[in-house]
């Protein structure tokens, strides 16, 4: 099946410095890549939709100017999170379609985040 | 006190034994439905999934089942065994790729 890599798989921060976390589609291209953020026993959390070529689109709640997107190619997306806090510590995941017709989507192993 | 979020509903199954996990979803104009696995510390791994002009669909050892009535996923999996312990979350798909997910269910296997 299609892959999807993240790096890094895990990062540790002081609070107030920024983090950059990379999502790659390495057998496909992706115009669309979603990221998600998930706390420890929950459940997956929608925070964006990365557009290839266009700014991103946030969900509800996510403030933009601390999670920055940028959809650098068909292949690479990245999530910034800009003056982390120890709040944002979470594990980040993203995924993307594989535009083959289907809505099949592959998700990255993820990025653990921790913020000290 | 007691942690609000904190707590994954949990199904413990003996091996060999089949195992049911149920979802509802909330969204009556979602027209694709998918089952993702999740291993501790790594990102969602596809399973089966299902559109909703089906009401049931088989894979490997597991089976789908959509009840659009009452807005309600089952997951089936058959002679459970070790390797198939961890958390499972359905999926809705609500618009162009983004997916709602549902609160997961622990899934432990006894040997």
């Amino acid at each position: 099946g299609a892959v999807v890599s993240q790096h890094p798989s895990w990062v540790i921060c002081k609070s107030g410095t920024s983090v950059k976390i990379e999502c790659r589609s390495l057998d496909f291209q992706a115009t669309t890549m979603f990221w998600y953020r998930q706390f420890p026993k929950q459940s997956l959390m929608l925070m964006a939709t990365s557009n290839e070529g266009s700014k991103a689109t946030y969900e509800q709640g996510v403030e933009k100017d601390k999670f920055l997107i940028n959809h650098a190619s068909l292949t690479l997306s990245t999530l910034t999170v800009t003056s982390a806090h120890p709040e944002d510590s979470s594990f980040y995941i993203c995924s993307a379609p594989t535009g083959t017709g289907t809505d099949t989507q592959y998700f990255g192993p993820g990025t653990r985040l921790t913020v000290l | 006190g007691e942690s609000v979020g904190l707590h994954l509903p949990t199904l413990s199954v003996q091996e060999g034994d089949n195992s049911i996990i149920n979802c509802a979803y909330s969204n009556s104009a979602s027209d694709y439905f998918i089952w993702y696995k999740q291993e501790s510390g790594k990102g969602p791994q596809f399973i089966i999934d299902i559109r909703s002009n089906m009401d049931k669909r088989q894979g490997q050892r597991v089976t789908v089942l959509l009840n659009k009535t009452v807005k309600h996923l089952s997951l089936q999996i058959a002679a459970t065994q070790p390797g198939d312990s961890a958390v499972y979350f359905c999926a809705e798909n609500i618009q162009g790729g983004k997916l709602i997910f549902g609160q997961g269910t622990e899934l432990s296997v006894k040997p």
